[in-house]
């Protein structure tokens, strides 16, 4: 049983395109993150949602717009892709917004946009 | 701006000797320190936390000391195992904070051969 499983794992798209990255969590937490690794392995916040309510925004462009249905799912939208959003898109989640809660990953999403 | 670094990218150890990855953070406002261990094509995983409150925790073959005058850390694998090799990322945040994201180091990928 995967905790928090992201989908796609791999995903490769011209510049200008708008994709989805979709983000689901079984753990019953009530925490959820978008972290991105860029080319110089910096793991970054981008996101934290807590129960669908945005707690976080790190300094991140308005084209990647995060949604969350329920606090299950946590799915990252970004809008006319650029070459530097090329990464590596960790979804993750922890019980509750607290820091000292253990945040659990997902696999991560490669994104490659040529 | 990294307030938290791990200034060896890459560490090498043989079988059965002792690793250990270094990690230095700038911001005194930390309080809870924790290590993530990531293996290629896959998200992090928790492996191991302390808060400032101690100077050691231990948890099998993985301790962590930290020195918080130095706000130094480090994490020793006694005995080290090949299937140890992953990259190990180091965390901070304030514990106890309405917001539990981590602040992570770059990694340093550990290599421990046969």
């Amino acid at each position: 049983d995967t905790a928090v499983s992201q989908t796609p794992k791999y995903l490769v798209t011209q510049m200008g395109n708008d994709k989805s990255i979709k983000c689901e969590q079984n753990l019953g937490h009530d925490t959820m993150y978008w972290y991105k690794q860029d080319s110089k392995k910096f793991l970054k916040i981008m996101f934290s949602y807590n129960n669908k309510e945005l707690i976080i925004n790190e300094t991140v462009p308005n084209r990647f717009s995060p949604k969350s249905p329920d606090k299950a799912h946590l799915n990252l939208h970004i809008n006319s892709l650029e070459l530097g959003d090329s990464a590596v898109y960790f979804c993750a989640s922890s019980l509750d917004r607290a820091a000292g809660n253990t945040i659990y990953f997902g696999e991560g999403s490669w994104l490659t946009v040529v | 701006d990294q307030q938290v670094k791990q200034n060896s990218p890459s560490l090498s150890v043989q079988e059965g000797r002792i690793s250990i990855l270094n990690c230095d953070y700038t911001n005194s406002m930390f309080d809870y320190f924790l290590w993530y261990k990531k293996y290629p094509a896959e998200g992090p995983t928790f492996l191991i936390s302390i808060s400032s409150i101690k100077d050691k925790n231990e948890d099998g073959r993985f301790t962590v000391f930290l020195n918080k005058s130095a706000k130094h850390l480090s994490l020793h694998i006694v005995p080290s195992q090949p299937g140890d090799s992953a990259v190990y990322f180091c965390a901070a945040s304030v514990y106890g904070g309405s917001q539990g994201n981590l602040i992570f180091g770059k990694g340093t990928k550990l290599s421990v051969k046969p």
